[in-house]
């Protein structure tokens, strides 16, 4: 069984459109890290979250510790977000487990 | 704004050969890491780094690999004898005092080709 599951696998919206990304774990972890990876290979760290919401510029990440739990939003969603948006959970010690990734492609 | 910093951005090795994946992290982080994605897969977390030993290793870090901070500055992963299956995307970050609530940063990837 997979420690980190995200939904959805794939995703094209239409520039302008609300979008949510989830991110489901199985283990105990002391923060989850939404990432972004652009189609050159390159990691970008979003978020660091242990609890709550947090909100920079159109992104935001929520958590919910007990449900095990979080969403990635974007609004008023642009084609320059067109990635792969990954969530990773920091487990004992200080490594970082990854889930699959959500490809989002927004069409103009 | 300080970042990770990785050389080369892509190696290509023969089967058998050494190779030494380089890193320079922000300078004033403490724990390093190392992390791997084989194409079209998840990143796989190899190996963290702390005053100066492993605090922790996978699975897939195995007699093969090793790491080292040589110089205070950079941190070098090396596999010595390489296989096909390590061809992959490496990926090399840091994080700063304070290990649980310091973010980490990554550095842009290094590709190798194991042919």
């Amino acid at each position: 069984k997979n420690e980190v599951e995200q939904s959805p696998q794939n995703l094209t919206a239409q520039e302008g459109e609300f979008i949510t990304i989830n991110c489901s774990y199985s283990v105990g972890i002391s923060a989850l890290h939404w990432l972004q990876q652009h189609p050159g290979g390159g990691i970008v760290s979003l978020f660091m979250l242990s609890s709550g919401k947090k909100k920079h510029g159109r992104l935001i990440a929520t958590i919910n510790i007990q449900e095990k739990h979080s969403s990635l939003h974007i609004t008023a969603s642009h084609p320059r977000d067109s990635a792969v948006y990954i969530c990773a959970v920091r487990v004992y010690g200080n490594k970082l487990v990854f889930g699959a990734g959500t490809i989002l492609r927004v069409k103009s | 704004e300080p970042e990770v910093t990785q050389t080369p951005s892509h190696q290509v090795t023969q089967m058998g050969q050494e190779v030494i994946l380089r890193c320079v992290p922000i300078s004033n982080h403490l724990y390093f890491y190392w992390y791997r994605q084989i194409l079209g897969q998840k990143v796989e977390f190899l190996v963290s780094f702390y005053n100066n030993e492993i605090s922790e290793k996978s699975e897939i870090f195995d007699d093969q690999f090793s790491v080292e901070r040589p110089d205070g500055s950079n941190f070098t992963l090396k596999i010595r004898s390489t296989k096909l299956e390590d061809s992959a995307m490496y990926f090399c970050a840091s994080s700063g005092i304070d290990r649980v609530a310091s973010e980490q940063y990554f550095g842009p990837g290094t590709r190798l080709t194991v042919t």
